[in-house]
Order: structure tokens, then C-alpha cells, then sequence
């Protein structure tokens, strides 16, 4: 099977622009979750989608949204960019949520 | 809510020698412990889990051991090679969603030539 998949891979932007990431899980698995990686704070969860629902949320602003497709796929979207924003989001997917997640390679995002 | 240390955050060694890598957890619900290896460029990758009704897992030269009642687990890497170089994540959680697998803050492993 094909892994997770991200894009784009990376991104640079400015301070108030926004910002859609994209993922494609696993085929087969429902659930997708959101994560943001930096050096300072570490793996930080999201969200999570299933079956296109949120069915969590993570302690972040409301500038961080997402959405998920019929057909599991999902986006993330980040609007009114802050520098603090820059970080390697990860994508992970799972069959249905309560299980072992598998990561993609992550979409580098850099504000400027 | 669940609390995960892992340490230490850097390890240096010997290429053949052993590494270990340690966490504790506070939430005695946590059930599920993955461990995860990032190399430079990736995601992180699972390469071992154990669940709480489990002492200890083998896979090749990969090893976690649990201890439920001290809440810890650990990582054991035998006949370490150049390329298990990269950052190591424990996790917990009490497998009922996504939301609640906590991570830690990872381990910078180096094997030495």
C-alpha cells in the first residue's frame, strides 16, 4: 500500500497570508489527524477528522481549520499567518482513530 | 491530563554498542505505547508498539519493555548500526482516539563510527 502522502512538501509565505496544506491517507483508513512539529514545543495534536467530521481538537487558535473529503483525503488551512505559525506539519492517518497512526512526510511551512 | 518525559534528549554511541532510551507517563489509563523514529526530511515512522497487557516486545534488534506499575517504558537497541541514527519519540495513550496519544519530546540518537 501507498503511504501517507503530503503537499506541498514545502512552503514559504508572509505574515498574514494563509495557507491550505493537503493529505492523502493511507487507502483504506478514515481517520486523519493534524500535528504540528516545532524544536520548542514538540509533536503538538491538531485535530482530527473522521469520516468527514471533527471529531477532536487541539489547543490551537481558530485561524487553524481543516476539513475532510468523501473519500478521506483531507486539508488544513492556516489563515492570518504569524511567524510563530512556521513548523513542519504532519499528517498522520489510521483505520478508525483508536489505533496505531502512520505519519507522512510533513509539509515545511516558513513565514516570513 | 497525560504527561510524557523522555530522556535523555541527546545519546551518543558506540556503533555495535547498545542504546536505551527511557519515558514515564502519569495517566494510568494509557494503554498504548508507541515509538516512533524521524529521520532528517521525514515523518516519524512507527518501528515498535506495546500495549499494557504486554511485559516486553522483541523485534530484530529492537526491544520495549513496559512497567505499568512505575508507569515507564523503555526503548532497547542492540548492535546499534549508523543507520538507526535519527530522533526517537515515545508516546502514550489510552487508545480511544488521537487526540489523546501524548508524545515525548524525543531522543537525538548518534551511533558513532
Amino acid at each position: 500500500k501507498a503511504g501517507v502522502t503530503q503537499t506541498p512538501r514545502y512552503l514559504i509565505k508572509t505574515r498574514g497570508q494563509q495557507v491550505t496544506l493537503s493529505c492523502s491517507p493511507i487507502s483504506g483508513h478514515r481517520s486523519v489527524s493534524w500535528y504540528q512539529q516545532t524544536p520548542g514545543q514538540g509533536l503538538q495534536f491538531l485535530f482530527e477528522y473522521f469520516s468527514e467530521t471533527q471529531r477532536n481538537k487541539g489547543n490551537f487558535p481558530g485561524r487553524f481549520s481543516g476539513r475532510q473529503f468523501s473519500n478521506s483525503r483531507s486539508e488544513m488551512n492556516v489563515s492570518t499567518l504569524e511567524l510563530g505559525d512556521s513548523a513542519l506539519y504532519l499528517c498522520a492517518s489510521s483505520p478508525s482513530g483508536e489505533d496505531t497512526q502512520y505519519f507522512g512526510p510533513g509539509t515545511r511551512l516558513t513565514v516570513l | 491530563g497525560e504527561n510524557v518525559e523522555q530522556h535523555p534528549s541527546t545519546l551518543s554511541v558506540q556503533e555495535g554498542d547498545s542504546a536505551v532510551i527511557k519515558c514515564t507517563y502519569s495517566d494510568s489509563a494509557s494503554n498504548y505505547f508507541p515509538w516512533y523514529k524521524q529521520e532528517l526530511g521525514k515523518g516519524p515512522q512507527l518501528i515498535i508498539d506495546i500495549r499494557s497487557n504486554v511485559g516486553e516486545k522483541k523485534d530484530q534488534r529492537i526491544a520495549v519493555t513496559l512497567n505499568k506499575t512505575a508507569k515507564h517504558f523503555s526503548l532497547h537497541i542492540t548492535e546499534t548500526q549508523p543507520e538507526d541514527s535519527a530522533v526517537y519519540f515515545c508516546a502514550a495513550s489510552d487508545y480511544s482516539s488521537a487526540s489523546k496519544i501524548i508524545f515525548g519530546s524525543g531522543t537525538r540518537l548518534s551511533i558513532r563510527p
